[in-house]
């Protein structure tokens, strides 16, 4: 069955240090994949997405993540972190085969240390 | 501009109650979503509509219904609420392989 893990609940980064948030998915095909933040009380939005091509991807407020076939991963990163990133954080996998239906992870939360 | 837009926003129920939680969108998305999102757990998907005039069951279906009422909207109804569906719902809006759209959400508590 399709899933996707993301192993840290919590991570804790002084600002202005460097961020990765883990993500791991088991899929039998090429996915879609996809990162999303969540402040609270708000929606999610889309901070990238990999589609094909190339397998580092930039996205919006810095962030940029890498798709890696071999490790079955799409690690987000920012080189250094801004009190406004404390949020959470979800991968998600697309399923071309079943409508495009997204698998979620179960979300990372930031907490930004002044 | 929009986007996708949820009402309400906030309810409180009594068990048994049962309400309908509405959801539009304006980017003409021919795909539309129901989520459920409870700590620690992700988003789960309720329903679906691939398209206007199709709704399918997602991970988990029981105890709600959808309805796709037109190409814009897209709305969820409990039917008999209970305590293990408070939540927060959030629905979302894409086109086929495209990246989902998501309202601000509808907290719901049922007592």
């Amino acid at each position: 069955a399709q899933s996707v893990t993301q192993p840290d609940i919590h991570i804790t980064v002084s600002e202005g240090a460097s961020l990765e948030l883990r993500c791991n998915y088991s899929y039998g095909a090429t996915p879609y994949l996809f990162w999303y933040v969540q402040s609270p009380g708000q929606g999610l939005q889309l901070l990238l997405k990999y589609f094909s091509g190339d397998t580092l991807v930039q996205g919006i407020k810095g962030f940029e993540a890498e798709f890696k076939r071999s490790q079955s991963s799409f690690n987000l990163r920012k080189p250094s972190v801004h009190w406004s990133d404390a949020a959470e954080y979800f991968c998600a996998v697309g399923l071309a085969r079943s409508n495009y239906q997204l698998i979620w992870g179960a979300g990372t939360k930031l907490i930004i240390k002044p | 501009n929009a986007g996708v837009t949820q009402t309400p926003k906030f309810q409180v129920l009594k068990t048994g109650q049962s309400m309908t939680l509405q959801c539009a969108q304006d980017m003409n998305h021919n795909s539309m979503y129901w989520y459920r999102q409870d700590p620690g757990m992700g988003l789960r998907l309720i329903y679906y509509s691939a398209s206007e005039g199709t709704t399918d069951k997602g991970e988990v279906p029981n105890g709600y219904n959808v309805s796709r009422l037109n190409k814009r909207e897209f709305s969820l109804r409990l039917e008999s609420a209970a305590p293990s569906q408070t939540s927060v719902y959030f629905c979302a809006s894409s086109d086929s392989n495209q990246p989902q759209h998501f309202g601000d959400g509808t907290r719901l508590s049922i007592l």
